[in-house]
Protein backbone atom coordinates (compact mmCIF):
# COMPACT_ATOMS: atom_id res chain seq x y z
CA UNK A 1 0.00 0.00 0.00
CA UNK A 2 1.32 3.22 -0.71
CA UNK A 3 1.61 6.05 1.60
CA UNK A 4 1.79 9.85 1.62
CA UNK A 5 2.61 11.45 4.62
CA UNK A 6 1.99 15.15 4.50
CA UNK A 7 3.53 17.46 7.05
CA UNK A 8 2.57 19.27 9.26
CA UNK A 9 -0.69 18.36 9.63
CA UNK A 10 -1.77 22.09 10.98
CA UNK A 11 -0.02 25.37 10.68
CA UNK A 12 -1.24 28.49 12.02
CA UNK A 13 1.11 31.47 10.71
CA UNK A 14 0.80 35.54 10.81
CA UNK A 15 0.11 37.49 7.54
CA UNK A 16 3.73 38.07 5.80
CA UNK A 17 4.95 35.05 7.01
CA UNK A 18 6.80 32.17 4.69
CA UNK A 19 5.67 28.13 5.22
CA UNK A 20 6.72 25.23 3.64
CA UNK A 21 4.26 22.22 3.96
CA UNK A 22 6.10 18.47 2.72
CA UNK A 23 4.82 15.36 0.92
CA UNK A 24 6.32 12.59 1.59
CA UNK A 25 6.27 8.98 0.33
CA UNK A 26 8.75 5.49 0.06
CA UNK A 27 7.17 4.91 -3.39
CA UNK A 28 7.72 6.63 -6.73
CA UNK A 29 5.32 8.25 -8.14
CA UNK A 30 4.51 9.12 -12.24
CA UNK A 31 2.81 12.63 -11.27
CA UNK A 32 2.29 13.95 -8.35
CA UNK A 33 -0.68 17.26 -7.87
CA UNK A 34 -1.50 20.01 -5.33
CA UNK A 35 -4.94 21.18 -4.53
CA UNK A 36 -6.68 23.62 -1.91
CA UNK A 37 -9.40 23.07 -0.71
CA UNK A 38 -11.58 25.83 1.05
CA UNK A 39 -14.19 24.94 4.04
CA UNK A 40 -17.27 23.71 1.65
CA UNK A 41 -15.93 23.58 -1.14
CA UNK A 42 -14.14 20.74 -3.48
CA UNK A 43 -10.68 20.88 -3.59
CA UNK A 44 -9.49 22.89 -6.43
CA UNK A 45 -6.12 21.73 -8.52
CA UNK A 46 -3.08 23.92 -7.91
CA UNK A 47 -0.31 22.64 -9.74
CA UNK A 48 0.31 18.70 -11.42
CA UNK A 49 4.27 18.25 -11.39
CA UNK A 50 5.64 15.00 -13.59
CA UNK A 51 9.75 15.14 -13.95
CA UNK A 52 11.85 14.72 -10.95
CA UNK A 53 13.92 17.89 -9.79
CA UNK A 54 10.63 19.86 -11.26
CA UNK A 55 10.04 22.97 -9.90
CA UNK A 56 6.71 25.09 -10.52
CA UNK A 57 5.68 28.80 -9.46
CA UNK A 58 2.19 29.96 -9.55
CA UNK A 59 2.32 33.73 -8.10
CA UNK A 60 3.66 33.58 -4.04
CA UNK A 61 3.46 29.25 -4.61
CA UNK A 62 6.47 27.42 -5.20
CA UNK A 63 6.22 23.87 -5.84
CA UNK A 64 8.92 20.81 -6.22
CA UNK A 65 9.40 17.13 -7.34
CA UNK A 66 11.98 15.56 -5.64
CA UNK A 67 14.35 13.88 -8.04
CA UNK A 68 13.59 10.71 -6.99
CA UNK A 69 9.71 11.54 -7.48
CA UNK A 70 9.01 10.33 -3.78
CA UNK A 71 8.37 13.40 -2.50
CA UNK A 72 7.00 17.18 -2.93
CA UNK A 73 7.32 20.46 -1.18
CA UNK A 74 4.86 23.49 -1.75
CA UNK A 75 6.32 26.89 -0.54
CA UNK A 76 4.43 29.82 -0.11
CA UNK A 77 6.16 33.67 -0.11
CA UNK A 78 5.19 36.30 2.12
CA UNK A 79 1.67 34.16 2.88
CA UNK A 80 -2.01 35.80 3.37
CA UNK A 81 -5.47 35.39 4.54
CA UNK A 82 -6.36 34.19 0.99
CA UNK A 83 -4.10 31.32 1.59
CA UNK A 84 -6.41 29.90 4.14
CA UNK A 85 -7.23 26.28 3.63
CA UNK A 86 -6.54 22.80 3.22
CA UNK A 87 -3.54 21.55 1.34
CA UNK A 88 -3.65 18.42 -0.31
CA UNK A 89 -0.89 16.92 -2.63
CA UNK A 90 -1.89 13.26 -4.16
CA UNK A 91 0.28 11.33 -6.14
CA UNK A 92 -0.22 8.64 -9.34
CA UNK A 93 1.82 5.40 -10.16
CA UNK A 94 2.09 4.78 -13.53
CA UNK A 95 -0.67 2.24 -15.34
CA UNK A 96 -2.90 3.23 -11.99
CA UNK A 97 -6.50 4.90 -11.85
CA UNK A 98 -6.36 5.62 -7.87
CA UNK A 99 -4.32 8.65 -6.85
CA UNK A 100 -2.70 8.08 -3.89
CA UNK A 101 -3.71 11.55 -1.18
CA UNK A 102 -2.37 12.72 1.49
CA UNK A 103 -4.26 13.55 4.69
CA UNK A 104 -3.66 17.02 4.51
CA UNK A 105 -2.46 20.30 5.94
CA UNK A 106 -4.47 22.77 7.10
CA UNK A 107 -3.39 25.93 6.85
CA UNK A 108 -4.63 29.56 8.88
CA UNK A 109 -3.19 32.80 7.92
CA UNK A 110 -4.25 35.42 10.29
CA UNK A 111 -4.52 39.33 9.13
CA UNK B 1 -14.09 23.66 -21.19
CA UNK B 2 -14.95 20.19 -18.63
CA UNK B 3 -17.04 21.06 -15.78
CA UNK B 4 -18.26 19.04 -13.91
CA UNK B 5 -21.60 19.15 -11.07
CA UNK B 6 -23.25 17.54 -7.88
CA UNK B 7 -26.51 17.93 -6.28
CA UNK B 8 -27.66 18.54 -4.05
CA UNK B 9 -25.46 20.82 -2.35
CA UNK B 10 -26.54 20.13 1.41
CA UNK B 11 -28.96 16.95 2.46
CA UNK B 12 -30.61 16.43 5.86
CA UNK B 13 -31.64 12.98 5.96
CA UNK B 14 -33.60 10.76 8.63
CA UNK B 15 -31.50 7.85 9.41
CA UNK B 16 -33.30 4.76 7.30
CA UNK B 17 -34.11 6.87 4.86
CA UNK B 18 -33.13 6.55 0.96
CA UNK B 19 -30.09 8.47 -0.51
CA UNK B 20 -29.59 9.14 -4.25
CA UNK B 21 -26.38 11.90 -4.81
CA UNK B 22 -25.64 12.61 -8.44
CA UNK B 23 -22.89 13.77 -10.34
CA UNK B 24 -23.03 14.79 -14.01
CA UNK B 25 -19.36 15.77 -15.64
CA UNK B 26 -19.92 17.75 -19.09
CA UNK B 27 -16.85 18.82 -21.87
CA UNK B 28 -15.32 15.47 -21.62
CA UNK B 29 -15.97 11.97 -23.33
CA UNK B 30 -15.60 8.77 -21.14
CA UNK B 31 -14.02 10.04 -18.07
CA UNK B 32 -13.41 8.21 -15.26
CA UNK B 33 -15.35 9.03 -12.25
CA UNK B 34 -15.00 8.62 -8.50
CA UNK B 35 -16.93 9.13 -5.33
CA UNK B 36 -15.44 9.98 -2.01
CA UNK B 37 -16.08 10.95 1.31
CA UNK B 38 -14.42 13.90 3.81
CA UNK B 39 -14.58 13.73 7.10
CA UNK B 40 -13.98 16.75 8.85
CA UNK B 41 -11.67 18.57 6.25
CA UNK B 42 -9.13 15.97 6.25
CA UNK B 43 -8.09 13.24 3.85
CA UNK B 44 -10.32 12.03 1.34
CA UNK B 45 -11.83 8.45 1.17
CA UNK B 46 -12.55 6.77 -1.98
CA UNK B 47 -15.66 5.27 -1.70
CA UNK B 48 -15.98 3.45 -5.78
CA UNK B 49 -14.42 4.58 -9.06
CA UNK B 50 -15.80 3.23 -12.57
CA UNK B 51 -13.66 3.55 -16.10
CA UNK B 52 -16.95 3.05 -17.94
CA UNK B 53 -20.82 2.27 -17.84
CA UNK B 54 -21.78 -0.24 -15.84
CA UNK B 55 -18.52 -0.74 -14.42
CA UNK B 56 -17.97 0.25 -10.74
CA UNK B 57 -15.29 -0.92 -8.57
CA UNK B 58 -15.86 -0.26 -4.51
CA UNK B 59 -12.98 0.43 -2.29
CA UNK B 60 -14.30 0.30 0.93
CA UNK B 61 -17.55 -2.70 1.85
CA UNK B 62 -20.49 0.22 3.58
CA UNK B 63 -24.04 0.93 3.54
CA UNK B 64 -23.40 3.09 -0.01
CA UNK B 65 -23.91 1.99 -3.64
CA UNK B 66 -22.99 3.14 -6.71
CA UNK B 67 -23.94 3.71 -10.32
CA UNK B 68 -23.54 4.98 -14.04
CA UNK B 69 -26.09 4.55 -16.22
CA UNK B 70 -25.02 6.92 -18.80
CA UNK B 71 -21.30 8.01 -19.59
CA UNK B 72 -20.96 10.97 -17.82
CA UNK B 73 -23.74 10.32 -14.98
CA UNK B 74 -22.34 8.87 -11.44
CA UNK B 75 -25.01 8.23 -8.49
CA UNK B 76 -23.69 7.34 -5.18
CA UNK B 77 -26.94 5.76 -3.28
CA UNK B 78 -28.07 4.00 0.38
CA UNK B 79 -31.31 2.23 0.68
CA UNK B 80 -31.17 2.86 4.37
CA UNK B 81 -28.62 5.89 5.53
CA UNK B 82 -26.90 5.14 8.84
CA UNK B 83 -25.67 7.83 10.95
CA UNK B 84 -22.05 7.27 9.86
CA UNK B 85 -22.90 7.90 6.72
CA UNK B 86 -22.88 11.63 7.49
CA UNK B 87 -19.62 13.58 5.65
CA UNK B 88 -18.97 15.39 2.92
CA UNK B 89 -19.19 13.83 -0.43
CA UNK B 90 -17.16 14.57 -3.47
CA UNK B 91 -16.79 13.59 -7.00
CA UNK B 92 -14.29 13.63 -9.38
CA UNK B 93 -13.32 12.78 -12.68
CA UNK B 94 -10.11 12.28 -14.84
CA UNK B 95 -9.05 11.80 -18.45
CA UNK B 96 -6.87 8.54 -19.54
CA UNK B 97 -4.20 10.58 -20.55
CA UNK B 98 -3.61 13.02 -17.83
CA UNK B 99 -3.27 12.08 -14.25
CA UNK B 100 -5.13 14.59 -12.82
CA UNK B 101 -8.42 14.66 -10.59
CA UNK B 102 -11.21 17.19 -11.35
CA UNK B 103 -13.14 17.71 -7.58
CA UNK B 104 -16.36 18.83 -7.77
CA UNK B 105 -18.46 21.62 -5.28
CA UNK B 106 -19.51 18.14 -2.78
CA UNK B 107 -22.83 17.56 -1.14
CA UNK B 108 -22.62 18.14 2.74
CA UNK B 109 -24.90 15.07 4.58
CA UNK B 110 -25.95 15.11 8.07
CA UNK B 111 -27.82 11.98 9.07
CA UNK B 112 -29.93 12.76 12.14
Amino acid sequence: TQLLEQSPQFLSIQEGENLTVYCNSSSVFSSLQWYRQEPGEGPVLLVTVVTGGEVKKLKRLTFQFGDARKDSSLHITAAQPGDTGLYLCAGYSGGSYIPTFGRGTSLIVHP
Amino acid sequence: SQTIHQWPATLVQPVGSPLSLECTVEGTSNPNLYWYRQAAGRGLQLLFYSVGIGQISSEVPQNLSASRPQDRQFILSSKKLLLSDSGFYLCAWSDSITDTQYFGPGTRLTVL
